[in-house]
């Protein structure tokens, strides 16, 4: 079982629109989450960590953490055709030589 | 945010030369440093992870002899394609883990070289 699930999409959304991103891991003792956002051909940046359970807002982001259902997820408000990106949900296992997981990324679409 | 340093951005080679990565954290101390290679439209692999002074570990399926990883300080990591062909051809990321000092104190992250595309002729 991978540690770390994404869907690959695409997942299409029209401008403007609210893109919701979604991530599940295995782990339970997992206890820092990060998003990164890859552009085609670069590499990956990162946009947002979370590291309790609820809501956390930074500008058109938003990242919600639920650690009882064990998924993290990504809102982007307002979105852009240049939010149109590969999204990677990445967890840090602090138990397991503080070792980054990757998901295998989803790709959005941000149609004019 | 923290900057990790990749060199060269893009490199072309003739087949059976070496070609050397170079990655560095340029504003905190990296405990670990991980070495990735992408191919168009698929996701990263993780080939190597090193930490400072010790022998990298190697990822299933990734060739130790011919990806060359040195690790020499909390600050630099280098990556050696020996003998490169064709197939080695990739875009290869470093990538720095390390506690960084944020809005909610000191966490511990991970952030990305700029990548190297590697074409070999």
């Amino acid at each position: 079982q991978k540690e770390v699930e994404q869907n690959s999409g695409p997942l299409s959304v029209p401008e403007g629109a609210i893109a919701s991103l979604n991530c599940t891991y295995s782990d339970r003792g997992s206890q820092s989450f990060f998003w990164y956002r890859q552009y085609s051909g670069k590499s990956p940046e990162l946009i947002m960590s979370i590291y309790s359970n609820g809501d956390k807002e930074d500008g058109r982001f938003t990242a919600q953490l639920n650690k009882a259902s064990q998924y993290v997820s990504l809102l982007i408000r307002d979105s852009q055709p240049s939010d149109s990106a590969t999204y990677l949900c990445a967890v840090l296992y602090l138990y397991n030589f503080n070792k980054f997981y990757f998901g295998s990324g989803t790709k959005l679409n941000v149609k004019p | 945010g923290a900057v990790v340093s990749q060199h060269p951005s893009w490199v072309i080679c003739k087949s059976g030369t070496s070609v050397k990565i170079e990655c560095r954290s340029l504003d905190f101390q990296a405990t670990t440093m991980f070495w990735y290679r992408q191919f168009p439209k698929q996701s990263l692999m993780l080939m190597a992870t090193s930490n400072e002074g010790s022998k990298a570990t190697y990822e299933q399926g990734v060739e130790k002899d011919k990806f060359l990883i040195n690790h020499a300080s909390l600050t630099l990591s280098t990556l050696t394609v020996t003998s490169a062909h064709p197939e080695d051809s990739s875009f290869y990321i470093c990538s720095a883990q390390g506690w960084v000092w944020g809005d909610r104190g000191r966490n511990e992250k991970l952030f990305f070289g700029s990548g190297t595309q590697l074409s070999v002729l």
